[in-house]
């Protein structure tokens, strides 16, 4: 069965640093999207993404955050300046449609700042 | 704006037993569609079950069922002949259909289920 992957699986990164996090979306999949979740939390939906374009984020999603479609296959999250409380399970998903499909969801990133 | 709440943050349950995890919602839309999560130790989030809003029959997925009360906005998930396996935190989530505004899902904070040997 198809699955969405991210790499790495952790990624500890001291403050003010970048990071991208990476994510293969399934392959046929049109609509993809990152969720974050902090350790103990709920899960906090960060960003959609349609047509290379961002078609909807939170409040979390602020300019320190920036998602790309580099190629046919990667969907990445960076942060440019890193900071502690960006410590988070980062989720990628995807769907085949938009919202009321099935999201498929990544294994996570656990990021560590420190 | 929508909210998502499990009142349980843990439960536990004998294994082979039956257990029902709450989730209530709010929303004034009336096209939505609700979701139960199931996340394992090893932290990828599976899919458990998902109910139509506009669909009165509950849904139902192998040994998990839902009870849905749209007027009380609760969405229930049920959980019969608990195994081992099913140890997981559990998210109960919502989206708005397609034709509404919103992509995206609003978790609620979770249910920590342990089954117990």
């Amino acid at each position: 069965e198809p699955e969405v992957t991210q790499t790495p699986s952790h990624q500890v990164t001291q403050m003010g640093q970048e990071v991208i996090l990476r994510c293969v979306p399934i392959s046929n999949h049109l609509y993809f999207y990152w969720y974050r979740q902090i350790l103990g939390q709920k899960v906090e939906f960060l960003v959609s993404f349609y047509n290379n374009e961002i078609s909807e984020k939170s409040e979390i999603f602020d300019d320190q955050f920036s998602v790309e479609r580099p190629d046919g296959s990667n969907f990445t999250l960076k942060i440019r300046s890193t900071k502690l409380e960006d410590s988070a399970m980062y989720f990628c998903a995807s769907s085949e449609r938009t919202g009321t499909y099935e999201q498929y969801f990544g294994p996570g990133t656990r990021l560590t700042v420190t | 704006a929508q909210t998502v709440t499990q009142s349980q943050p843990e439960m536990s349950v004998q294994e082979a037993e039956t257990v029902t995890l709450s989730c209530t919602y709010d929303t004034s839309e009336n096209n939505y569609y609700l979701f139960w999560y199931k996340q394992p130790p090893s932290r990828q989030m599976i899919l458990v079950i998902r109910q139509e809003a506009y669909k009165q029959q509950n849904a139902t997925e192998n040994r998990f069922s839902v009870n849905f009360q749209k007027a009380a906005k609760s969405f229930s998930l049920k959980i019969s002949d608990s195994q081992l396996g099913d140890t997981a935190m559990y998210f109960c989530a919502f989206i708005l259909s397609e034709d509404n505004y919103g992509q995206n899902f609003v978790f609620g904070p979770g249910t920590r289920l342990s089954v117990l040997p």
